[in-house]
């Protein structure tokens, strides 16, 4: 049972549009959502993450969206770059059980020149 | 900076063979996660612990063993190996107080064959 969903599994944008990465999730003891950036060939490194208390949160070209009543999330990059082509994976830490942290399957994203 | 080191960064061995992974974190943070990756599946947790001596049954622990020796160090266990088990495996720690549990620091994987 996949317990964080994303959605698409692929996707290509052209450079300078705008991607949007969706994720959801059903456990309410979920309280903090990071999302990582993998590279090939590389590990995975934080981006960006936002926590319960939050609906939206920004840094530089990254935005997620927060939706808490339908337990949705969405990653948006602006003016996408070729550099920001990747495995973007959504997080989620139960803040029960001990903190464990859960992705989902990710989404890979090829951004054309 | 984080520094989480695993090794071997790459292992062979055959069908039934017995494997350790090693993870030594050097960030005095309390939690650390072995997950596995393969392509469709994305990052699955097998094990994780809070502090030494403790370990926690991850969603995909069949298989495999784990024991936190040490705050610094992490091991995976593979007693009796099988191709299933040829994966990606990561290490990961992470500080373990409040909203910043979940902001995982990875190692380099391990990268393991099972023939």
């Amino acid at each position: 049972q996949q317990q964080v969903r994303q959605s698409p599994q692929s996707l290509t944008v052209w450079e300078g549009e705008t991607t949007i990465l969706n994720c959801s999730y059903e456990d309410s003891t979920f309280d903090y959502f990071p999302w990582y950036r993998q590279f090939p060939g590389k590990s995975p490194a934080l981006l960006i993450a936002i926590s319960l208390v939050s609906n939206k949160k920004e840094d530089g070209r990254f935005t997620i969206f927060f939706n808490k009543r339908e337990k949705k999330l969405s990653l948006h990059i602006t003016d996408s770059q070729p550099g920001d082509s990747a495995t973007y994976f959504c997080a989620a830490r139960r803040g029960t059980n001990a903190y464990k942290v859960i992705f989902g399957k990710g989404t890979h994203l090829h951004v054309l020149p | 900076e984080a520094a989480v080191t695993q090794s071997p960064r790459n292992k062979v061995t055959v069908t039934g063979g017995n494997v350790t992974l090693s993870c030594r974190q050097t960030n005095s943070h309390n939690y650390m996660y072995w997950y596995r990756q393969d392509t469709g599946h994305g990052l699955r947790l097998i094990h994780y612990s809070y502090g030494a001596g403790n370990l926690q049954i991850g969603d995909v622990p069949d298989g495999y063993k784990a024991t936190r020796t040490t705050q610094e160090d992490f091991f995976l266990l593979l007693e009796l190996a099988s191709p299933s088990q040829t994966s990606l495996y990561f290490c990961a720690s992470s500080p373990g107080q409040g909203r910043d549990t979940g902001q995982l620091y990875f190692g380099e994987g391990s990268k393991l064959t099972v023939l």
